[in-house]
């Protein structure tokens, strides 16, 4: 049974930090491999798609990474801001499944 | 493009009462939608994949007589939880494939359900 973990459960820090967040899953049998962005209360913002056969896609300040072989998945955001607070999960999808989710990891970026 | 919608985003009922939550694909087909729910400081959890002119199915755990889902077009799929009872409230979202298929999934807003 594929799971999903992700660390550190929160995370703070000041702003313009760069900074990274892990995901790891079990089974490496993945399709693809998504990035969202959570808001208190609110539905999910996708960031970045991760194909199986990609290593790495980027999107402004972001950039996600991909190991399939040693299941494990970064994003990397550059230069912090305050307006990045919220939390960010990672998700897996297997051929023909849902999507199966971490927990998530909780960021405040102060001013 | 890409965009799925959810309504109501939040409702308060009472006990023992239904509650409807549609999700719709506003600009694009979607054969597969999925139903997730989160409770709070928790992760998305599936309840149901949801095709298009057939039965859902269920996850193990997920009373398919309490959670009722309809997924009668390729653009509108809903759920209905019957008998709602307090610790049913949760936040409940939807997804859908996307255009090329469910190999990317777009969310909905989410709907906030309370029952009291």
């Amino acid at each position: 049974k594929q799971e999903v973990t992700q660390i550190p459960a929160a995370l703070s820090v000041p702003e313009g930090e760069n900074l990274v967040l892990n995901c790891s899953f079990t089974d490496s049998a993945i399709y693809n491999l998504q990035w969202f962005r959570q808001d208190p209360g609110k539905g999910l913002t996708s960031l970045l798609l991760i194909q199986s056969s990609q290593r790495e896609q980027t999107s402004g300040r972001l950039n996600a990474s991909l190991d399939k072989s040693s299941g494990r998945s970064t994003l990397y955001i550059a230069a912090s801001q305050p307006g990045d607070s919220a939390t960010y999960l990672c998700a897996v999808s297997q051929a023909g499944t849902a999507l199966i989710f971490g927990k998530g990891t909780t960021l405040s970026v102060s001013s | 493009g890409a965009v799925v919608s959810q309504h109501p985003s939040w409702v308060i009922c009472k006990s023992g009462t239904s509650v409807k939550i549609e999700c719709r694909s506003l600009d694009f087909q979607a054969t597969t939608m999925f139903w997730y729910r989160q409770f709070p400081k928790q992760s998305l959890m599936l309840m149901a994949t949801s095709n298009e002119g057939s039965k859902a199915t269920y996850e193990q755990g997920v009373e398919k007589d309490k959670f009722l889902i309809n997924h009668a077009s390729l653009t509108l799929s809903t759920l209905t939880v019957t008998s709602a009872h307090p610790e049913d409230s949760s936040f409940y979202i939807c997804s859908a494939g996307g255009p090329a298929g469910y190999n990317e999934q777009f969310f909905g807003p989410g709907t906030r359900l309370t029952v009291l």
